[in-house]
């Protein structure tokens, strides 16, 4: 079945450094991709996407590449902000249904 | 402008009472969900309706009912039968097509007490 692999958190970074965060995937056809960010206590905002393979998303300074030869979908930023600080999520759908699947989430803790 | 709505944002719940979350959108979505979210786990997928009065079971369905009546409204009932429901419940909806994504509501945060 289909499935999404997102590295371990928390992932704790210093202001200005260079973010990755791993999202790989387990597909059947051809799936889209997102991005999706958790602020504490809030709901799931989307953050990017990309629908075929070699299309970046990107959104306010993350960037995200579909990569269908390694499977992956690994989210960027250059320069994190003590704002980004929060969980991600990677999920993934695919033709012929509504459900999406989602990865476990990376926190990401960004400090000053 | 448009969004989905959930309330309660905190619910708490006795021991064998019924509760039901509520879920609005005025977004024109077709397809709506229930996710419950605890630590570590991610995102597991409860009932989903892709069109009026009629939904699907996700891979949790037990303890949990839901109806469509109209097209902005998804309620979930926690039943007493799930024997574990504190947790924290998304709702979220959708447009036909990939490569939309997911509209989120806020969030409900239900405690047994």
């Amino acid at each position: 079945g289909n499935s999404v692999t997102q590295m371990e958190g928390p992932v704790t970074l210093s202001e200005e450094a260079f973010l990755t965060i791993n999202c790989t995937y387990t597909a059947t056809g051809y799936p889209s991709l997102f991005w999706y960010v958790q602020y504490p206590g809030e709901g799931l905002q989307l953050l990017l996407k990309a629908t075929k393979a070699d299309d970046k998303g990107s959104n306010k300074g993350f960037e995200a590449t579909y990569r269908k030869e390694t499977t992956s979908f690994h989210l960027e930023k250059g320069s994190v902000q003590v704002s980004d600080s929060a969980v991600y999520f990677c999920a993934l759908t695919t033709s012929g249904t509504y459900k999406y699947i989602f990865g476990t989430g990376t926190r990401l803790k960004v400090l000053a | 402008d448009g969004g989905i709505t959930q309330s309660p944002k905190y619910l708490f719940r006795k021991e064998g009472q019924n509760v039901t979350l509520s879920c609005e959108q005025n977004l024109n979505h077709d397809a709506m969900y229930w996710y419950r979210q605890d630590p570590g786990q991610g995102l597991r997928l409860i009932y989903y309706s892709q069109i009026v009065n009629d939904f699907q079971k996700g891979d949790i369905a037990e303890g949990y009912s839901v109806s469509r009546e109209k097209k902005e409204s998804f309620p979930l009932t926690v039943t007493s039968a799930q024997k574990n429901p504190t947790a924290f419940y998304l709702c979220a909806s959708s447009i036909q097509g990939l490569g939309y994504g997911y509209t989120f509501g806020s969030g409900t945060r239900l405690t047994v007490v």
